[in-house]
């Protein structure tokens, strides 16, 4: 089955900064990539995603890219506020109708101001 | 508003006993999946259901049962089988899509056996 491996699993920047979020995968049929942010004590809220036929995909201030062939994908989020502090997860899913997500064991983004 | 609402939002219960998790959707979505979250972990897959009166058992689905007898409506029991509940529970919701993707969850249940 499938594997996603994500790192750092702590990551502290100052506000302003750019945080990268590095997460894996195993299985090659995968094509599915959403990333999800938890705040404390709530349910993950999908913030971007991407499919395997894309590169790069942007959005405002966060941006995620893949590399299929090196089996990774990427998390950037630029100029980052406090508000961004929370929990990163990665997934990956390969594309079957209804395919679950396996899920990297997340990374916790603190933004100092 | 759509969305995904799981009760209740903390539980406590005795070791020995059986417990019921409300998931309920009103996005009229097909899929409807349970996942289990503990410290430090990412999201393991419990059960999962596609269309109604139909489900698949996930990585982590021993001392677990579900239902799926309404479109909108997916309770979990965590049985006394479970040899250790205590975690943070999450539903979750999916469009019948042929390219995946799972964009709605619930808020969570947190379970603490006493």
């Amino acid at each position: 089955g499938e594997n996603v491996e994500q790192h750092p699993s702590t990551l502290s920047v100052q506000e302003g900064d750019s945080a990268v979020i590095k997460c894996t995968y195993s299985d090659s049929a995968s094509n599915y990539f959403p990333w999800y942010k938890q705040e404390l004590g709530k349910g993950p809220q999908l913030i971007i995603d991407i499919r395997s036929n894309v590169g790069e995909k942007k959005d405002q201030r966060i941006a995620v890219t893949l590399n299929k062939t090196a089996k990774h994908f990427s998390l950037h989020i630029t100029e980052t506020q406090p508000e961004d502090s929370a929990v990163y997860f990665c997934a990956a899913s390969s594309s079957s109708g209804y395919s679950t997500l396996t899920f990297g064991k997340g990374t916790m983004l603190l933004v100092s101001p | 508003d759509g969305g995904i609402t799981q009760s209740p939002k903390y539980l406590f219960r005795k070791e020995g006993q059986n417990v019921t998790l409300s998931c309920e959707q009103n996005l009229n979505h097909d899929a409807m999946y349970w996942y289990r979250q503990d410290p430090g972990q990412g999201l393991r897959l419990i059960y999962y259901s596609q269309i109604v009166n139909d489900f698949q058992k996930g990585d982590i689905a021993e001392g677990y049962s579900v239902s799926r007898e309404k479109k909108e409506s997916f309770p979990l029991t965590v049985t006394s089988a479970q040899k250790n509940p205590t975690a943070f529970y999450l539903c979750a919701s999916s469009m019948r899509t042929a390219t995946g993707g799972l964009g709605f969850f619930g808020q969570g249940t947190r379970l603490t056996v006493v």
